[in-house]
């Protein structure tokens, strides 16, 4: 089923550590992102890349980084987790940017508490 | 800033409609999307409205004014199944979408 691949589920990790969220994509779509969702909050993005081999900083990218090697793969990285990074973290991808209706695909979501 | 706003919860019953708002103030205005989120899975998306009036598509439909900065998402018929959150997110003038915290659909039978 063609669609967005996220790794892990759910993870508990202690502050400090570092921890790489896995997203691949299926769909051939140029463009991924990023976002966390908290409580109360609206979705807000990370990171982006437009297409494969550049990225782009969304409206909260520190303590964040990614890739973007290829087109299926766009992988999150926290380099020394801190506890107010606990999130539910999507990865997302469309088609293309700019104008027409570029619809979001997510993905089903990654849990993460820091501790 | 730019802020999006709609309400937090919402009660409704089951066959009948809700209207669920959705007020926004961006910088600039590239289209409004509609996503409905089930509880503890991944947004899906409903509509996209980029000229002013309704779009239809089944029990769902979607209004927006851009010179009010307000859209709407109608759902007719309403299922069980409609529980979910709701959400608005409009599309800035760097092409960014802009989320609004969603507004949570309760349906009692």
């Amino acid at each position: 089923i063609a669609g967005i691949t996220q790794a892990p589920t759910s993870q508990i990790l202690a502050a400090g550590r570092r921890m790489t969220l896995r997203c691949t994509q299926d769909m051939r779509h140029n463009a991924m992102y990023w976002y966390r969702q908290d409580l109360g909050l609206g979705l807000r993005l990370i990171h982006y890349s437009n297409t494969a081999g550049t990225t782009g900083k969304g409206e909260v990218p520190d303590g964040y980084s990614v890739s973007r090697a290829n087109t299926d793969d766009f992988p999150l990285t926290l380099a020394s987790a801190v506890p107010s990074q606990t999130s539910v973290y999507f990865c997302a991808s469309s088609a293309g940017i700019g104008s027409g209706a570029n619809v979001l695909t997510f993905g089903a979501g990654s849990r993460l508490t820091v501790l | 800033g730019q802020n999006i706003d709609q309400p937090t919860e919402m009660t409704a019953t089951e066959g009948a409609i809700v209207q669920i708002n959705c007020t926004y103030q961006t910088s600039g205005f590239n289209g409004l999307f509609w996503y409905q989120q089930h509880a503890g899975e991944a947004p899906t998306f409903l509509s996209y409205n980029v000229l002013d009036g309704l779009e239809e598509k089944g029990r769902f439909s979607s209004f927006l004014s851009r010179s009010k900065g307000y859209s709407y998402l109608l759902l007719k018929e309403l299922q069980m199944k409609d529980s979910a959150s709701y959400l608005c997110a409009v599309r800035d003038s760097n092409y960014q979408l802009i989320w609004g915290a969603g507004t949570k659909l309760i349906i009692k039978p």
